[in-house]
Order: C-alpha cells, then structure tokens, then sequence
C-alpha cells in the first residue's frame, strides 16, 4: 500500500524567505504525486501535480515541486514567501494506474513571520 | 462552475443520533468522492461513486456509514448512532474520468462539513 510522509509538523519561515516543504512517498512503482494547500475552515486547493516527463512541475501561486525518483521524495518549494502563504499543505500520491483515491501525508502548518 | 458545494458546514450532535450530509459536486464530474480528515492528520479517502455506482470503499467505512448518489449528481453520507469518535471534518471532492485507464482530471474539494458529536 501506498504511504506519504511529510516529516515537519510545523515550519516557520519569514516574509520574503525561500520555501521548501519536505514530502516522501512509499510505492512500488512512480505514483502520481500532488500537492495541495488547506486554510483554515476550508477544503483543500490543488497547487500543482506530476504525472509523468520534466520532473520539475511548476503550480499555482508561484509553487514549484521536484520529483526525485531515487530519494522517493517530491518536495515543494517557493522561492519567496508571502503572509497569504500561511496554511496547511498536504503531499499526496495515487497509483499511476488511473487514480481513484488519493492517500495524503498528515500536513505540514506554515507559519510565516513578518 | 460553481465548485463543489457541502451542507451543512457544521453539525453538532449527540452521540447515538444520526446524521446526514450533503454534496453537490460539479455538475459535469462523473466521480464523487469521501473523505474523513481528523484534527492533526491529512484527509482519509472513505469512499468513491462514479455516477450513480459506489466503486470503492474503505475499511473506514464501517457498516453504521453509508453513502449514496442515487441520480449520479449529488451524494449524501449518513452516519448512524454516532460516537464520539466520529467527530471530524468530512471532506467531499469530484473529479471528470477523462478515459478508463487514464487519469482523471484532479480532484475539486468542497469546504467540508465539521461534525462534532457529544
């Protein structure tokens, strides 16, 4: 069965600083990969996903994400971060197969600091 | 587009009560899906219809949870004498199956119904 881990609970960054959320996956093949972003009270919006080809996807709100077959990993990234950026973010996989069910990792709660 | 739509945003019950709620997806998504998320975690896949057929269910879903989307446009999931437990964040999604076998367009998320039961 597939698993998502994303080992930071919380991570506090500045405005303005650089980004980068951690996310590994378990999966016997290359799953589907996504992240999406949750505030507060609200349902979860998708950022940017991979399906397959350039490894380096590029989303919405200026987030980009790289998949690293050989680490297992799909982390995101932003290169500067804005006080609206502050939510939950979740990492999340499916089989490759035609997904019909996503399995999420347990979130990751950005702070941002002025 | 209007998104996908939840109600009640919250409901507060009492444990043994039933509850019931509902989604309205996308009106031209063919597949609906479930989803529990507790305080702390991500969401957690219950279960998924493609139009009116309910294809996949989790071990989740215990026998006291049923879903239904009769007409293949809305879904309601009723839960039965509910616990304390059960307390969580329910989480509607629909997406469009483009092709079998191949990949779906993403999953939309509606705002979710809290549920808080005493």
């Amino acid at each position: 069965a597939q698993s998502v881990t994303q080992p930071d609970i919380h991570i506090t960054v500045s405005e303005g600083a650089s980004l980068e959320l951690r996310c590994n996956y378990s999966y016997g093949a290359t799953p589907y990969l996504f992240w999406y972003v949750q505030s507060p009270g609200q349902g979860l919006q998708l950022l940017l996903k991979y399906f397959s080809g350039d490894t380096l996807v590029q989303g919405i709100k200026g987030f980009e994400a790289e998949f690293k077959r050989s680490q297992s990993s799909f982390n995101l990234r932003k290169p500067s971060v804005h006080w609206s950026d502050a939510a939950e973010y979740f990492c999340a996989v499916a089989p490759n197969s035609g997904y019909s069910t996503l399995t999420f990792g347990k979130g990751t709660m950005l702070l941002v600091s002025p | 587009d209007t998104g996908v739509s939840q109600n009640p945003r919250h409901k507060i019950t009492k444990r043994g009560q039933n509850v019931t709620f509902r989604c309205d997806p996308i009106s031209e998504h063919n597949r609906l899906y479930w989803y529990r998320q507790t305080l702390g975690q991500g969401p957690e896949f219950l279960t998924y219809f493609q139009n009116e057929a309910q294809l996949e269910k989790s071990r989740l879903l215990s026998d006291r949870f049923s879903a239904e989307r009769p007409k293949g446009s809305f879904s309601t999931l009723e839960i039965q004498r509910t616990e304390q437990g059960d307390s969580a964040m329910y989480l509607c999604a629909s997406s469009s199956l483009v092709q079998p076998g191949i990949h779906n367009s993403p999953l939309h998320f509606g705002n979710g119904t809290r549920l808080t039961v005493t």
